[in-house]
C-alpha cells in the first residue's frame, strides 16, 4: 500500500458510544495531523505529531483523545461526542513542518 | 488572527476555456502556499505549491503565481476537461506544520 490510510470510511454512533479512527501512512514521513472538515468552512487542524510527540493542540474537547504510538500511526479516539461533531476527519502526514501535507480520504462520521 | 480568503465559492467554465482561482493571505510571514483538489468521497489532493522565493510555477496545465507585496496567490488552470470539476483549496503556512486555509472554490465543468 502507498500513501495515508484511513479506517474506518464510515462510522455511525450515538453519544454515548466509543469509538476509535484509524491512520497509517506509508510515506516515511515523520509528523501527522488530524482535520475536521464540516460543510461550508475551512478545514480545521485538530491536532499534530511529530516524531511521536504532540505539539499542536488547537483548542479541542478532551471527548477527542488523540494517540501516536508509532510515527505510522496515529488514532482518534472518540467519546461521549455531540450531534456537532458529525463531520468528515482527515489524517495527513508530512515529511515535517515545512513539507507538503499528504491526506487520506477521511472517515465519514455521523453522530445520532 | 491569520486568514486566508478564497474566490470565487463556485466558478464555472465551459470546456477547454481557463479557470482562475484567487487567495488573499493575512500573514505576511507566511511563505509557503499549496493548492489541493478534492474530488466527491475523496480527500484533498495536492496538485501545485509554491514557495515565497519564486514568483510562478506550471506543471503542465496547472500554474500558480504569488505576489508577495500584495499578498495574493492564483491557480490557473488552462484547457479544462471535464475531470477537473472539484472543489480546490488554497493553503498559506509558515511552515511551522499549520495550514490556514481557504474556504474553497466549487469549480464546474460545462460540456
Amino acid at each position: 500500500e502507498t500513501g495515508v490510510t484511513q479506517t474506518p470510511r464510515h462510522l455511525v454512533m450515538g453519544m454515548t458510544n466509543k469509538k476509535s479512527l484509524k491512520c497509517e501512512q506509508h510515506l516515511g514521513h515523520n509528523a501527522m495531523y488530524w482535520y475536521k472538515q464540516s460543510a461550508k468552512k475551512p478545514l480545521e487542524l485538530m491536532f499534530v505529531y511529530s516524531l511521536e510527540e504532540r505539539v499542536e493542540n488547537n483548542s479541542v474537547p478532551s471527548r477527542f483523545s488523540p494517540e501516536c504510538p508509532n510515527s505510522s500511526h496515529l488514532f482518534l479516539h472518540l467519546h461521549t461526542l455531540q450531534p456537532e461533531d458529525s463531520a468528515l476527519y482527515l489524517c495527513a502526514s508530512s515529511q515535517d513542518a515545512a513539507g507538503p501535507q499528504h491526506f487520506g480520504d477521511g472517515t465519514r462520521l455521523s453522530i445520532l | 488572527g491569520e486568514n486566508v480568503e478564497q474566490h470565487p465559492s463556485t466558478l464555472s467554465v465551459q470546456e477547454g476555456d481557463s479557470a482562475v482561482i484567487k487567495c488573499t493571505y493575512s500573514d505576511s510571514a507566511s511563505n509557503y502556499f499549496p493548492w489541493y483538489k478534492q474530488e466527491l468521497g475523496k480527500g484533498p489532493q495536492l496538485i501545485i505549491d509554491i514557495r515565497s522565493n519564486v514568483g510562478e510555477k506550471k506543471d503542465q496545465r496547472i500554474a500558480v503565481t504569488l505576489n508577495k507585496t500584495a499578498k495574493h496567490f492564483s491557480l490557473h488552470i488552462t484547457e479544462t476537461q471535464p475531470e477537473d470539476s472539484a472543489v480546490y483549496f488554497c493553503a498559506a503556512s509558515k511552515s511551522n506544520y499549520q495550514l490556514i486555509w481557504g474556504a474553497g472554490t466549487k469549480l464546474i465543468i460545462k460540456p
